[in-house]
């Protein structure tokens, strides 16, 4: 099973240039999200979605948009890229309406703003 | 306000130590409390607690949830330099929409 798939693995953007973080899931999880991790802050919601046609807004989404066109796939676009957007951004992904469901990630992509 | 607090922040221990790992959370309608173990990449999964099931272990790894207190705490016992990560603690939202995360406890191993 390949779970949580995340492309690319590195990315290098400068400032104002937009781009798409794509992501996949193969283990029809309804529950899809995006995190992003910054040193000392841990890891901040971005976006999340229940299912396909639903997407909300988690605790940081300036910047950023989503949608969710299939189950599988929920890919985040960065409209104009910003230093600010510099992390290291992971996707998750579980069984939403199971209460005992932990969170799958996929292995991150890392991008830089410059 | 963070609602999980994890700590120390850091810990730097020698190979056959046992440690202890703490986070803290606040609670609205719990659902359940999560591990995780953050190496170079991915977080992966460790535990789940919940209502019906406070303790958990795994091998050398064990968890326990004190619902009164609003704390858990991830015990290594006989470390390994493999158990050397970030490990996570994260509490779902009372909807389980969105998960909070605390910032981390970084266990280092020794030879």
């Amino acid at each position: 099973n390949a779970g949580v798939t995340q492309t690319p693995k590195f990315q290098v953007l400068k400032t104002g240039q937009s781009m798409t973080l794509q992501c996949a899931q193969d283990m029809n999880h309804e529950y899809m999200s995006w995190y992003r991790q910054d040193p000392g802050m841990g890891l901040r919601l971005i976006h999340y979605s229940v299912g396909a046609g639903i997407t909300d807004q988690g605790e940081v989404p300036n910047g950023y948009n989503v949608s969710r066109s299939t189950t599988e796939d929920f890919p985040l676009r960065l409209l104009s890229a910003a230093p600010s957007q510099t992390s290291v951004y992971f996707c998750a992904s579980s069984f939403h309406r199971r209460v005992q469901s932990p969170l799958h990630f996929g292995n991150g992509t890392r991008l830089t703003v410059t | 306000e963070d609602k999980v607090v994890q700590s120390p922040l850091s810990l730097v221990v020698h190979e056959g130590d046992t440690v202890t790992l703490n986070c803290s959370y606040e609670v609205t309608n719990f659902r359940s409390l999560l591990w995780y173990k953050q190496e170079k990449k991915a977080p992966t999964f460790l535990f789940m607690l919940t209502s019906s099931g406070i303790e958990k272990k795994s091998g050398r790894l064990s968890s326990i949830l004190d619902k009164k207190e609003l704390f858990s705490i991830l015990n290594i016992t006989a470390t390994q330099t493999g158990d050397s990560a970030v490990y996570l603690c994260a509490e779902p939202s009372n909807t389980g929409n969105q998960f909070y995360f605390g910032t981390g406890t970084s266990l280092t191993v020794i030879p």
